[in-house]
């Protein structure tokens, strides 16, 4: 069956230094992957779409890569800043429906 | 725009009540969905709908219906609530289909306890 892996322990970095994510999914071939970010309380928020064919996205401090052969997307932020903390969620899109991960939850301390 | 909204925000049930979740979206758009959120487990697609007048099961769709009348609303009902139904859900919808690469808005969730 179709699974997505998200590293459910909690990340725990350093402000100013570039926190990393991991997405990892089996048994797929999604054409698109979705990353939100989701604060205590509130609904996920849309951060970032990769297509199948793009290697690479950016917007601001953000950046994602997309990996077809290791069926693996990273996300980046870097020069992390203590609002950053938050969890996020990486999602792949099946037809008309998006399949989410459990989430990471980012800490980014002074 | 008040994009999209959920009444309530809270609920606490007994045991074989009854309840709807209603959604609301300001955005015009198509696709809607209701979601699940439990730890460790994630969001987890309940029904959804393409247009007005459609619904589709999801992942987890068993004790729950739904209803799409008008574009704008998605109702989520709970017929006979069981402690199992206890949640965080979510509504979202898109201007097209969230697999092709549309992004999802979501509410800000109702949370509903079934004792």
């Amino acid at each position: 069956s179709q699974k997505i892996e998200q590293n459910s322990e909690a990340l725990n970095i350093q402000e100013g230094k570039t926190a990393t994510l991991t997405c990892n999914y089996t048994n797929y071939s999604p054409a698109y992957l979705q990353w939100y970010r989701q604060d205590p309380g509130r609904g996920p928020v849309f951060l970032l779409l990769i297509r199948e064919n793009e290697k690479e996205k950016r917007k601001e401090r953000l950046k994602v890569t997309f990996d077809t052969t290791l069926k693996q997307s990273l996300f980046h932020i870097t020069a992390s800043q203590p609002a950053d903390s938050a969890t996020y969620l990486c999602a792949l899109g099946n037809t008309d429906k998006l399949i989410f991960g459990t989430g990471t939850r980012l800490q980014v301390f002074p | 725009n008040a994009g999209v909204t959920q009444t309530p925000k809270f609920r606490v049930l007994k045991t074989g009540q009854s309840m709807t979740l209603l959604c609301a979206q300001d955005m015009n758009h198509e696709y809607m969905y209701w979601y699940r959120q439990d730890p460790g487990m994630g969001l987890r697609l309940i029904h959804y709908s393409v247009g007005e007048g459609t619904t589709a099961k999801g992942e987890v769709p068993d004790g729950y219906n739904v209803s799409r009348l008008k574009k704008q609303n998605f109702l989520l009902g709970l017929e006979s609530a069981a402690p199992s139904q206890t949640s965080v859900y979510f509504c979202a919808s898109s201007y097209g289909v969230a697999g092709y690469g549309y992004e999802q808005y979501f509410g800000p969730g109702t949370r509903l306890t079934v004792t």
